[in-house]
This record gives C-alpha cells, structure tokens and sequence, in this order.
C-alpha cells in the first residue's frame, strides 16, 4: 500500500532562516506530487505541483520554491523566511492524470518568529 | 474557470442531529470528479469519497451519505446521528479532466458536533 510521509511534524524558525520541508512517497511509481499551505482556520492554497522527476509548476509567486530530485520526493526549500509563512503545509500525491483522488502527508506546522 | 463554494463557514449541532453540508461547483468540463476530505484536528486530510461525474448515482457509506446532483452542480454530504468524532473540517474538491493536474478546493466548513 502507498504511504505518505513529510517531515518535520513541526518548526520554529526566525524571519530570515531558510526552510526545507521534504515529502517521500512510498508504494507507487510517478506520482503527481503537491504542496500546499494552509493558514491558521483557512482553506487550502496550492503552492506547486509536479508531474514528474524536475518537472515543477508554481502556482504563486513568492520566497518559496519546490524540487524533486527523485520519483517520489518532494522538497519545498525557502533561502529567506517571512512571518507570512507561517502556517500548516500539506504535501499530497495522486495518481495518473485524470481519475485519482489526492492523498495527503500528516503535515508540518511551521511557525516563523 | 472551476470553482468550489462551501457556503457554510461553520456548524454546530448536537450529538445524534443530523447533518447536512453544501457544496456547490462550476466547471466547464463535461467530465470531472468530486471529493470530500474530513481534516480532524490532528490536521491531516483524509479522503472520504470520490464521484464521478457521469454518475449520479448517491452513495452510502455507514452514517456518510453523499447526494451529487448534475442539474444543481452540487455535491452535498450528509452525517446521520452525529458523533462529537464527527467534529472536524470538511472540504469539497474538484478536479476537471482538460489537461489539468490542479485540483479545487472550497474554503471548507467546520461541523462542531456537541456531546
């Protein structure tokens, strides 16, 4: 069966550090791999997506950005943190292109200070 | 464009009430699909259901039912006899099928469900 797995579960760090979230995926070959943010009693707001090995879609501009180095790993890196990115991010995956639902990571909480 | 309405931000009820919650989308996409995930507060989204959209069909799964209606635009989800277990947030989703990989969610609704 496919598992999710992101880490850290959580994350203090201060305006200015660098960020790095990685998201593994097991059991399935080719993922569409997602980031996603999630603000304190909000919805879900789509970060990046990718559809293969160096293949990344951005879907808003700003300080963070995403790579996939491997199949089923998913790295969302910032260089400088800003207390907006503070919130709950969620990596997800799905399968082909058409018919699959997402399943979704356990998720880091990130606080910047 | 696709959009998913949530219009309700927020419902209390009490153990055992029923309980219905609203999901409304438009798509220009003659095939698509429908979800719901339920976020406890642990925080991890978990997948509860996906619908097709040429087929209408209800389905019912233990207390969860789920009422897609084409004519509407609407995918409703209903909890019989609630449970405090039931209190979570609850996101509708949609993905159309026109080369994208994107999938739209609502804003979400909290269901507070008390004991």
């Amino acid at each position: 069966s496919q598992t999710i797995h992101q880490w850290p579960a959580t994350l203090v760090q201060p305006v200015g550090s660098p960020l790095s979230l990685e998201c593994t995926v097991e059991g399935t070959s080719n993922p569409n791999l997602y980031w996603y943010r999630q603000a304190a009693g909000r919805g879900l707001q789509l970060l990046f997506y990718s559809v293969g090995i160096g293949q990344i879609s951005s879907e808003v501009p700003q300080n963070l950005s995403a790579s996939r180095p491997q199949d089923r790993q998913f790295i969302l890196s910032s260089k400088k943190l800003l207390l907006s990115d503070s919130g709950f991010y969620l990596c997800a995956w799905s399968e082909g292109q058409d018919t699959y639902e997402q399943y979704f990571g356990p998720g880091t909480r990130l606080t910047v200070t | 464009a696709q959009k998913v309405t949530q219009a309700q931000t927020e419902i209390s009820v009490v153990e055992k009430e029923d309980v219905t919650l609203d999901c409304v989308y438009e798509t220009r996409d003659t095939t698509y699909y429908l979800f719901w995930y339920k976020q406890p507060p642990s925080g991890e989204l978990v997948f509860l259901i996906r619908r097709n959209s040429f087929d209408e069909q209800n389905e019912i799964s233990g207390r969860y039912s789920w009422n897609f209606q084409k004519s509407t635009s609407s995918f409703n989800f209903t909890i019989t006899a609630s449970q405090v277990v039931d209190s979570a947030v609850y996101f509708c989703a949609l993905k159309g099928t026109s080369g994208t990989y994107k999938y739209i969610f609502g804003t979400g609704t909290r269901l507070k469900v008390l004991a």
